[in-house]
């Protein structure tokens, strides 16, 4: 089974600075095709979770531009290049290239 | 705008089952089935392709949980059989546009597995 792995587990941000957080895949999830089958979710307190980025690096319609994945491979990366209050809530990486798995989540808090 | 509804939450004993339903607005091709501890973070479960003929599971699902689809009423269910203390979360359905693209919810239902 493909184990992510997302640190750190709590990030505590001022608003307006940015933020980063890094997710660790136990297997590679580069297909030969190039595609990266590795996407970020937002979940508010109280929410259901949101999609904010697929294919490892492509914002989902609505999300602002502040908010941006990168890695390949085995290692990616989500930043947020300036925190708004909005922005607080629980952010899971997840892999959809074997079955799904989803990291433990990293909260963020203001 | 595509929606998804969950309803068929309760509180069963140890060893029972519970059928959940997930409601859709329209057809919808692959839908996934995640829950989520209170408190605690996201898990996926199953999932089922359109015309029902392809269906994947968890581990620790397999054998007990079944998931299935009626189009003529555009509902899926989620029949958990043998429950545990451990299944014990809120049960989301979501639409999957593409290898775990999902991104339409539902708000979720409870269900509560205690003696």
């Amino acid at each position: 089974d493909v184990v992510m792995t997302q640190t750190p587990l709590s990030l505590s941000v001022t608003p307006g600075q940015p933020a980063s957080m890094s997710c660790k895949s136990s297997q590679s999830l580069l297909r030969a095709d190039g595609q990266t089958h590795v996407f970020w979710y937002l979940q508010k307190p109280g929410q259901s979770p949101k999609l904010l980025i697929y294919e490892g690096s492509r914002r989902f319609s609505g999300v602002p531009d502040r908010f941006s994945g990168s890695g390949s491979g085995t290692d990616f990366t989500l930043k947020i290049s300036r925190v708004e209050a909005e922005d607080v809530g629980v952010y899971y990486c997840m892999q959809g290239m074997y079955l799904k798995t989803f990291g433990q989540g990293t909260k963020l808090e203001i | 705008e595509v929606q998804l509804v969950e309803s068929g939450g309760d509180f069963v004993q140890p060893g029972g089952s519970l059928r959940l339903s997930c409601a859709v607005s329209e057809f919808i091709n692959w839908v996934t089935w995640v829950r989520q501890d209170p408190g605690k973070g996201l898990e996926w479960v199953a999932e089922i392709n359109g015309d029902g003929s392809e269906q994947n599971y968890m581990d620790s699902v397999k054998g007990r949980f079944t998931v299935s689809r009626d189009n003529a009423k555009n509902l899926l269910f989620l029949q958990m059989n043998s429950l545990r203390a451990e299944d014990t979360a809120v049960y989301y359905c979501a639409r999957d546009v593409y290898f775990g693209k999902f991104d339409i919810w539902g708000q979720g239902t409870l269900v509560t597995v205690s003696s």
